[in-house]
Formats: C-alpha cells, structure tokens, sequence
C-alpha cells in the first residue's frame, strides 16, 4: 500500500514564524501536491511538483513556498505564519496515470 | 472553466438506508472522475474512480458511482449504509493525464443514525 506520511498531525505556530510541514511518500511517485482544506471551500491546491527541484503553483501560492530536495519528500514552508494560515493542510502524491493518495493532514494553528 | 459541483452541504440517512450523493462537474476534455471519503480528522481515503469503459463502476466498502455524459454527473451510490460510513465525501474531476491534479467538489457530510 502507498504510504503518505505528514510529519506533524498538529502543530500550533505563533503569527510571524517560519512553519515546516513536511511530508514523505514511499511508493516512488512523480508527483507531489500540498492542498489545504477549509469548512464549505472544499480542497485547495497550494503547490505541487513533478519533479525533484521541481514546482509549480497551484491556486492559492501566495504566502507559502515548497522545496523537493527528494523525490520522496515535499515540504511546506509558510515563511511568516499568519492567522489567516490556519487550516488543516494534506499532502498526496501520484505517480502517472494513477490516483492521488493523501496523508492524514496536518492542523496548523497560528495564534 | 473545470469545476465540481456538491450541491447537499450535509445529508443524513438511518442505518440500513440506501445512500445517493450528488456530484455534477464542468470540465472541458474527457473529464477522469474520482469520490473520495474522509473521516474525521485522517486524510482523503479513495473509494472509486473512473477513467473510460462502463460507466457503472464499483468501489471499496460497497459503493458504486454512475457516470452520465449527458448530464455532466457522477453520483455515488450504497444499498444499504453503515453507521462506519458516516464521514465526509468529495467528488474531484482531473484531466487525461491521469489526475495529476484534481479539482475537488466542497464536499459533502454524511450522518448516519440508528
């Protein structure tokens, strides 16, 4: 089975640090994505990545950053957490042609 | 312009009761279409997708969804629910590449009494 692993299930962050979440696959997948999810806006893309070093930006990029370093590892970075950042975040990968798998999320609380 | 339409914010049903959630999406190409279900506080599990061939398709935990061309739907279905599957349901729409990247419906939350 494709395991997606986010490190933290919860973290709470005080407004103006840097947040890391991090996430690890270990099915080999192309294809990396972070998502966050709110009440009634369903799921929204934040960044993905097909490629190691590489990123692109989803529909809501502004505000947070990615590094691939890995192909097994996608990490978010929100360089100055605000309270407006709160949300629970997930990660998921796919390789080609396959469905998403996510991880169980993580929930950012920046106070 | 692709999007996923869940019309029922929440539904509930008695144990026992057949289920039907509502998914109804716009998308320009040959849409990929997937129901994923999520419990509280874990990630998005998925119970079925659809590429081509039968538009009748059969997922985990006894679920099924029925893609319809003609009205842009792709309902999901169980005979008979179980109060493990009160949770809450995405339908997500991707394109030909193989969903690499989806786009998410709002979600719908199931209740499931006794």
């Amino acid at each position: 089975d494709v395991k997606v692993t986010q490190s933290s299930r919860y973290l709470v962050k005080r407004t103006g640090e840097k947040v890391f979440l991090e996430c690890v696959q270990d099915m080999d997948h192309e294809n990396m994505f972070w998502y966050r999810q709110d009440p009634g806006l369903g799921l929204r893309l934040i960044y993905f990545s097909y490629d190691v070093k590489m990123k692109e930006k989803g529909d809501i990029p502004e505000g947070y950053s990615v590094s691939r370093e890995k192909k097994e590892r996608f990490s978010l970075i929100l360089e100055s957490a605000s309270t407006n950042q709160t949300s629970m975040y997930l990660c998921a990968s796919n390789g080609v042609n396959s469905p998403l798998h996510f991880g169980n999320g993580t929930r950012l609380t920046v106070t | 312009a692709q999007s996923v339409t869940q019309p029922d914010i929440h539904i509930t049903v008695s144990e026992g009761a057949s289920l039907e959630l509502r998914c109804n999406y716009s998308y320009g190409a040959t849409p990929y279409l997937f129901w994923y279900v999520q419990s509280p506080g874990q990630g998005l599990q998925l119970l079925l997708k659809y590429f081509s061939g039968d538009t009748l398709v059969q997922g985990i935990k006894g679920f099924e969804a029925e893609f319809k061309r003609s009205q842009s739907s792709f309902n999901l279905r169980k005979p008979s629910v179980h109060w493990s599957d009160a949770a809450e349901y995405f339908c997500a729409v991707g394109d030909q590449t193989g969903a690499n990247n989806l786009f998410f419906g709002t979600g719908t939350r199931l209740t499931v009494i006794p």
